[in-house]
């Protein structure tokens, strides 16, 4: 059983749209990561969020932490092709990672 | 700085056989953890080593095992393989245990049991 529950689980867009993915739980978490993994490789970290209610923006990307600390969103704003990839959400607590299943990413040119 | 290596990239073993996975961290890193990947279960968590001692374990059998040696190195077994190892398994090396700093991951180790 997934601690973290990812939505959707494949998102297919045109260059140029916006994204949303979601990570969801009831736990509640001490910060939570966000990582991108393309094929091949291993995952890597884009940000981590560790206040409630955080917004942090890496470029096109804006990420934000739950007041409740227990979800978070990724939001990619006129995305692009180097986009595509699985997306992944962990969450920390009990001194460990917990990840989601991971939402996969395909930006289509 | 060199990133996480893991060793060999590519295995194929047969059912009941045994494997040894290797991974180096990134120099200065104490912390080991070991993740087994699947397309339906994403990623899941094996074990945790710092400083040579478990500090965490995943909800997996005993057939899985790992250890630290004192240059941070860090070996994962598997004995009496079944079909459902296959698997890519992935480590990731950390200045701190327990998620609370950046986890840096390797390539990992594609895992094929027949």
């Amino acid at each position: 059983t997934q601690l973290l529950k990812q939505s959707p689980q494949f998102l297919s867009i045109q260059e140029g749209e916006n994204l949303t993915v979601y990570c969801n739980s009831s736990s509640v978490f001490s910060s939570l990561q966000w990582y991108r993994q393309e094929p091949g490789e291993g995952p890597v970290l884009l940000v981590t969020v560790v206040t409630g209610g955080e917004v942090k923006k890496l470029k096109r990307l804006t990420f934000q932490f739950g007041d409740a600390r227990k979800d978070s969103s990724l939001h990619i704003t006129a995305a692009q092709t180097g986009d595509t990839g699985l997306y992944l959400c962990a969450g920390a607590n009990d001194y460990k990672l917990s990840f989601g299943a991971g939402t996969t990413v395909t930006v289509r040119a | 700085k060199a990133g996480v290596t893991q060793t060999p990239r590519y295995l194929i073993k047969t059912r009941g056989q045994q494997v040894t996975l290797s991974c180096s961290p990134i120099s200065g890193h104490r912390s080991v953890s070991w993740y087994q990947q699947t397309p339906g279960q994403g990623l899941q968590f094996l074990f945790e080593y710092f400083s040579e001692t478990q500090r965490n374990k995943g909800n997996f059998p005993g057939r899985f095992s790992g250890r630290q040696f004192s240059n941070s190195r860090s070996e994962m077994n598997v004995s009496t393989l079944e079909l459902g190892d296959s698997a890519l398994y992935l480590c990731a090396s950390s200045l701190a245990p327990g998620g609370t700093t950046e986890a840096f991951f390797g390539q990992g180790t594609r895992l094929t049991v027949v």
